[in-house]
């Protein structure tokens, strides 16, 4: 089955502390992406990547970091720089630039 | 800047035509979407028009685009309640890399 997974489900996180955000694709696309939603608001793109090894910065990447070190992953780190984590995250990923994106299930954050 | 605009809620009754309405501010926009997102879940991409078209349809769903006044809408047929969801528009807004601008979603509530 092809697909997105996203893991946790739930992640809580402890005042000062980092966390990741697992994103796994196995899609074979070329671009994925990261989004922040909070409630009653569309989503807002933090950070995304056209290809391994490169990534840029979305509208809101601030205490926010990423890697791509392979294809098929796109973890997401919040860090304590980001003083309001608290939203459910959304990882999305397309066959390249201009393609459709599909998202993965989401991993809402929660903090302690 | 680039902005999408969605009415919050919409309620109507099962079996009846539901219609979701969308403003977008973007002309150069290539492709408009609308996704879907049931409680704690991913947006799941229900269909998307190309800009050069006026209508697309999919089974119990239409999609109307009017580019001179930038409004896009989703109409379905004989609502049933598992419709009720979050439902987003987005625009693929400009820049090199796929950027999507998502409104805020319309929640559609559907009662017997």
């Amino acid at each position: 089955d092809g697909g997105i997974t996203q893991s946790p489900k739930y992640l809580f996180r402890k005042e000062g502390q980092n966390v990741t955000l697992s994103c796994e694709q196995n899609l074979n696309h070329d671009a994925m992406y990261w989004y922040r939603q909070d409630p009653g608001q569309g989503l807002r793109l933090i950070y995304y990547s056209q290809i391994v090894n490169d990534f840029q910065k979305g509208d809101i990447a601030e205490g926010y970091s990423v890697s791509r070190e392979k294809k098929e992953s796109f973890p997401l780190t919040v860090t304590s720089a980001q003083k309001n984590p608290t939203a459910f995250y959304l990882c999305a990923s397309s066959m390249g630039q201009g393609g459709t994106q599909y998202f993965g299930p989401g991993t809402r954050l929660l903090v302690l | 800047g680039e902005d999408v605009e969605q009415s919050l809620f919409l309620s109507v009754r099962e079996g009846d035509s539901s219609v979701i309405n969308c403003t977008y501010t973007d002309s150069s926009s290539t492709y408009l979407y609308w996704y879907k997102q049931e409680p704690g879940a991913g947006l799941q991409l229900l269909t998307y028009i190309f800009s050069n078209m006026d209508m697309k349809q999919d089974q119990r769903l239409t999609v109307l685009l009017n580019k001179k006044d930038k409004h896009l809408s989703l109409r379905i047929a004989d609502t049933q309640t598992g419709d009720s969801a979050i439902y987003f528009c987005a625009e693929s807004g400009s820049g090199g890399y796929n950027k999507l601008i998502f409104g805020a979603g319309t929640r559609l509530a559907v009662h017997p």
